[in-house]
């Protein structure tokens, strides 16, 4: 089955300097990759998702670049703020946005 | 998006007892889905729940510990059985929204309810 590896466990950043996280997926068949963040005692947030038609996507200070020939995906936060401070979390499905398989995560932590 | 509750929030139970989960979603959806996050852990699957259809279990999870119900379009239920402190996790539900003028569907989590085991 899938498998998710995740890119640092942790990570610690100044404020307004850029953060990236990565994630290489075992199954070639994969086709949607979501990114969460987590906030502590919170539930997980989707914060943005790529499928694999498209090689990147962006959302203001956050983007994700696909690479399928690599089989990794990357999540990019520019201009970090103290609220960016949560564990992120990455994903990878291959039925879409059902069955997703996650990576271990990442503890972000943004410097003030 | 959709707008997801759980019951209880949380719960500190004894082990060899038992405990009913339920997850309300604010609009129909097809497939719902139920995760554990263990203490500091990443999220793993148990279950994927269709309504009118037995929930499919991921490997490592069995119907006789974590059996499922999915009465409608809108609950479904988790119950953890015959409870033992590695049970201790949070327990989150989640469901699958289709997309709207040609966006793709997408994955949405309840805020999750907190077991703990004695």
């Amino acid at each position: 089955g899938e498998n998710v590896e995740q890119h640092p466990s942790t990570l610690s950043v100044q404020e307004g300097d850029s953060a990236v996280i990565k994630c290489t997926y075992s199954d070639s068949a994969s086709n949607y990759f979501p990114w969460y963040k987590q906030e502590l005692g919170k539930r997980p947030q989707l914060i943005i998702d790529i499928r694999s038609n498209v090689g990147e996507k962006k959302d203001q200070r956050i983007a994700v670049t696909l690479n399928k020939t690599a089989k990794h995906f990357s999540l990019h936060i520019t201009e970090t703020q103290p609220e960016d401070s949560a564990v992120y979390f990455c994903a990878a499905s291959t039925l879409g946005a059902q069955k997703l398989v996650f990576g271990q995560g990442t503890r972000l932590t943004i410097n003030p | 998006s959709a707008v997801i509750s759980q019951k209880p929030s949380r719960d500190i139970c004894q082990r060899g007892t038992s405990l009913t989960i339920q997850c309300q979603v604010d609009s129909q959806v097809t497939m719902m889905f139920w995760y554990r996050q263990q203490p500091g852990q990443s999220l793993t699957l148990i279950a994927t729940a269709n309504q009118g259809s037995e929930a499919t279990y991921e490997s490592g999870f069995v119907i006789d510990k974590f059996p499922i119900s999915r009465p409608n379009l809108t609950f479904s239920t988790l119950t953890v059985s015959n409870m033992s402190p590695e049970d201790s996790s949070i327990y989150l539900c989640s469901v699958e929204v289709h997309g709207l003028a040609g966006g793709g569907d997408t994955q949405y989590f309840g805020p999750g309810t907190r077991l703990t085991v004695l």
